[in-house]
C-alpha cells in the first residue's frame, strides 16, 4: 500500500544540508510519520519519528507540514557516511500487530 | 546491531535442501520479524511474532515457516530451498513503551540456492 511517495533519487554535496521529502497526504489521525535508513548491505537504522511538532534528535530533523500531509527530513551537514536509501513511512503508535511495511525509499548519494 | 544477532551471516545451500535461519535477541522484546530484499523489490516481511508461538504471515510468506518457541529466538525455515528465495534475509526486533518505538535490524543472512 503506498501510502506515501517519496523521490527515487537525490544527491547533496557534503556538509550541506540534505532536505528529503515525503508525502503522505492520506494519513490519518492516530498515524505517525517515520524514517528509517539502510546503508549499503546493513540492516535498516531508526532515525527518528513524530506525529505534528517537528522533531529533533542527534541524527536528524523532522519537519511535518500543519496539514500533516507531508514531511521533510533534515541532515544538517551531511558526510559521506550518510549515503543511504531512506524511507518514509506511516503508521500507527503502538500498533505492534501491525509490521513496518517499506517502500522503496529515496537513495541519498552524499557527494565530496 | 547490538541485541541482535543473525546466524549464519552467509550460506550456500543447493536446490531441495531444507535451511533454517537463526535470530537471536537478548533486548526480551515481544515482537520479532523477518524480512527478505531484493534488488528492485525492496525489503518485504516473511512472517513475524508478536510472542512466543505467535506468529503471523507476511506478504511473501509462500514457502517458508517460522518457529519462536522461546522469546529470545525467532527461526525462519525454507523447507525446500528453491533459486528464488536467494536474497538477503534481515530479522528484526520491537517493542512498544508509550512513545518509545523503534524496530532493531540485525546485519543480515546472505542465502544462495544454486
Amino acid at each position: 500500500d503506498a501510502k506515501t511517495t517519496q523521490p527515487t533519487s537525490m544527491d547533496c554535496a557534503e556538509g550541506r544540508a540534505a532536505n528529503l521529502p515525503c508525502n503522505h497526504s492520506t494519513i490519518s489521525g492516530n498515524e505517525y510519520v517515520y524514517w528509517y535508513r539502510q546503508i549499503h548491505s546493513q540492516g535498516p537504522q531508526y532515525i527518528i519519528h513524530g506525529l505534528k511538532n517537528n522533531e529533533t534528535n542527534e541524527m536528524a530533523s523532522l519537519i511535518i507540514t500543519e496539514d500533516r500531509k507531508s514531511s521533510t527530513l533534515i541532515l544538517p551537514h551531511a558526510t559521506l557516511r550518510d549515503t543511504a536509501v531512506y524511507y518514509c513511512i506511516v503508521r500507527a503508535l503502538n500498533s505492534g500487530n501491525t509490521p513496518l511495511v517499506f517502500g522503496k525509499g529515496t537513495r541519498l548519494s552524499v557527494i565530496a | 546491531d547490538a541485541g541482535i544477532t543473525q546466524s549464519p551471516r552467509h550460506k550456500v545451500t543447493e536446490t531441495g535442501t531444507p535451511v533454517t535461519l537463526r535470530c537471536h535477541q537478548t533486548e526480551n522484546h515481544r515482537y520479532m520479524y523477518w524480512y527478505r530484499q531484493d534488488p528492485g523489490h525492496g525489503l518485504r516481511l516473511i512472517h513475524y511474532s508478536y510472542g512466543v508461538k505467535d506468529t503471523d504471515k507476511g506478504e511473501v510468506s509462500d514457502g517458508y515457516s517460522v518457529s519462536r518457541s522461546k522469546t529470545e529466538d525467532f527461526l525462519l525455515t525454507l523447507e525446500s530451498a528453491t533459486s528464488s528465495q536467494t536474497s538477503v534475509y534481515f530479522c528484526a526486533i520491537s517493542e512498544f513503551r508509550g512513545l518509545q518505538e523503534g524496530y532493531t535490524f540485525g546485519s543480515g543472512t546472505r542465502l544462495t540456492v544454486v
